[in-house]
């Protein structure tokens, strides 16, 4: 059974550049969210999908963008990309009755470095 | 706003040695409060986690319990392994919204 995927591993963008990361659900889930990570930091909630749909959304400004589709999968999109975008980008899927009882599934992420 | 205070690290410990790491949260509202843990080259991965105040959570032989009193979430184990060298997350969700701390690294020398 594969856990979470994510890809692009790693890359690396200059700035003003747009990105797009992508993620794979753990089979048989249907909500993903997406956490930035800062060197040192810890996760930081962006914003989460379900039934295809933005349900939620942290303190992020509206460069960061996403979208579910049918299959459950996300892509995290970032337009005009800041040097302080560099980080680790989270994926975490889980199943909608359960997304805040803490069975949030992480993969392994993106690390983004912007230049 | 709801936020996550974690103990700084990182910590090294001696195999068998006793562990605990310093969690406190703000929050409004009755928030349950979770312990995650990283390993090398792994996803962060749910260690255990509270629902509601006094609650003890445990996992592993890891424990943390709950306490309004004194809003804290305190993560201990009483012997360390090597195997348990990994980086440590507290985190809090309410409002529909997870919280975390800055996170602990944790290195047990044999």
């Amino acid at each position: 059974d594969a856990g979470v995927t994510q890809s692009p591993t790693h890359l690396i963008k200059t700035r003003g550049q747009q990105v797009t990361l992508r993620c794979s659900p753990k089979s048989g889930h249907d909500t993903v969210s997406w956490y930035q990570q800062a060197l040192g930091q810890g996760p930081q909630f962006i914003f989460q999908y379900y039934e295809e749909e933005e349900r939620q959304r942290g303190n992020f400004p509206d460069r960061f963008s996403g979208h579910q589709f049918p299959n459950y999968s996300s892509e995290l999109n970032v337009n005009a990309l800041l040097l302080g975008d560099s980080a680790l980008y989270l994926c975490a899927s889980s199943l909608r009755g359960t997304a805040y009882t803490g069975e949030l599934f992480f993969g392994e992420g993106s690390r983004l470095t912007v230049l | 706003g709801d936020s996550v205070t974690q103990m700084e690290g990182p910590v090294t410990l001696s195999e068998e040695a006793f562990l605990t790491i310093n969690c406190t949260y703000t929050a409004t509202g009755y928030p349950s409060l979770f312990w995650y843990v990283q390993y090398p080259g792994e996803g962060l991965q749910l260690l255990l986690k509270a629902t509601k105040a006094d609650d003890k959570g445990s996992n592993k032989g890891f424990e943390a319990t709950y306490r309004k009193e004194t809003t804290s979430f305190h993560l201990e184990k009483g012997s360390v392994q090597v195997s348990d060298s990994a980086v440590y997350f507290c985190a809090l969700v309410t409002g529909n919204q997870f919280y975390f701390g800055t996170g602990t690294s944790l290195t047990v020398i044999p």
